[in-house]
């Protein structure tokens, strides 16, 4: 049973322009998510997280947006860059438990 | 340069050959991961430790996999048997959770002939 989803396996966007990534999660504990960029032969370093207390967190080119009563959450990526193609995961994380929980991924490919 | 380490980088053995994956944490994280990352699942919980006791392995099919952390500087994925479905990339990571993320190793790409 998969407990966070990625219903998109992959998007393409013009350079330049928003990309957006979705994710949905079907457990209502998860206190706290997350989203990690992943290239070819390299482990998923962090990108950017969000409380369950809130529903915006932005960092820099990147924003998490988070719908609780939707049990959604979306990365925005503006402006899109070439550099920004890999494939990007979510996770979620039960609250009382330590162990983040991963979605299948989305291929992003940003066009020159 | 603090970084997970794992070794081997990738390993081909024989179906039913024991394979056995190492995973080096950061230094004073106290919560280390396994996770496979698979084309239809996406990255996998198989096992995770915290404070070297672990906590979750209900990810692992427990006949034949086994994780263990015998020291604060290492820890262990064994297969046996392998199997070709167990072809797949590994990761290990470790943080120090919740108050950092987890930082993922490079991967161990196994291939299970």
């Amino acid at each position: 049973d998969q407990q966070v989803k990625q219903n998109s396996p992959s998007l393409s966007v013009q350079e330049g322009r928003i990309s957006i990534l979705n994710c949905d999660y079907t457990n209502s504990m998860f206190d706290y998510f997350l989203w990690y960029k992943k290239y070819p032969a390299e482990g998923p370093t962090f990108l950017i997280s969000i409380s369950s207390i809130k529903d915006k967190n932005e960092d820099g080119r990147f924003t998490v947006f988070l719908n609780k009563s939707a049990k959604h959450l979306s990365l925005h990526i503006v402006p899109s860059q070439p550099g920004d193609s890999a494939v990007y995961f979510c996770a979620a994380k039960n609250s009382g438990t330590y162990k983040y929980i991963f979605g299948t991924g989305t291929r992003l490919k940003v066009l020159a | 340069d603090a970084r997970v380490t794992q070794t081997p980088r990738h390993k081909v053995t024989e179906m039913g050959q024991e394979v056995t994956m190492r995973c080096q944490p950061i230094l004073g994280h106290n919560t280390v991961f396994w996770y496979r990352q698979t084309m239809m699942q996406g990255l996998e919980l198989l096992a995770y430790f915290r404070n070297r006791a672990p906590l979750d392995d209900s990810g692992m099919p427990k006949d034949r996999f086994s994780a263990e952390m015998p020291d604060a500087t290492l820890a262990t994925l064994k297969i046996q048997p392998s199997e070709p479905r167990d072809s797949a990339v590994y990761f290990c990571a470790s943080g120090n959770i919740p108050v950092t993320e987890a930082f993922f190793g490079q991967g161990t790409r196994l291939t299970v002939v």
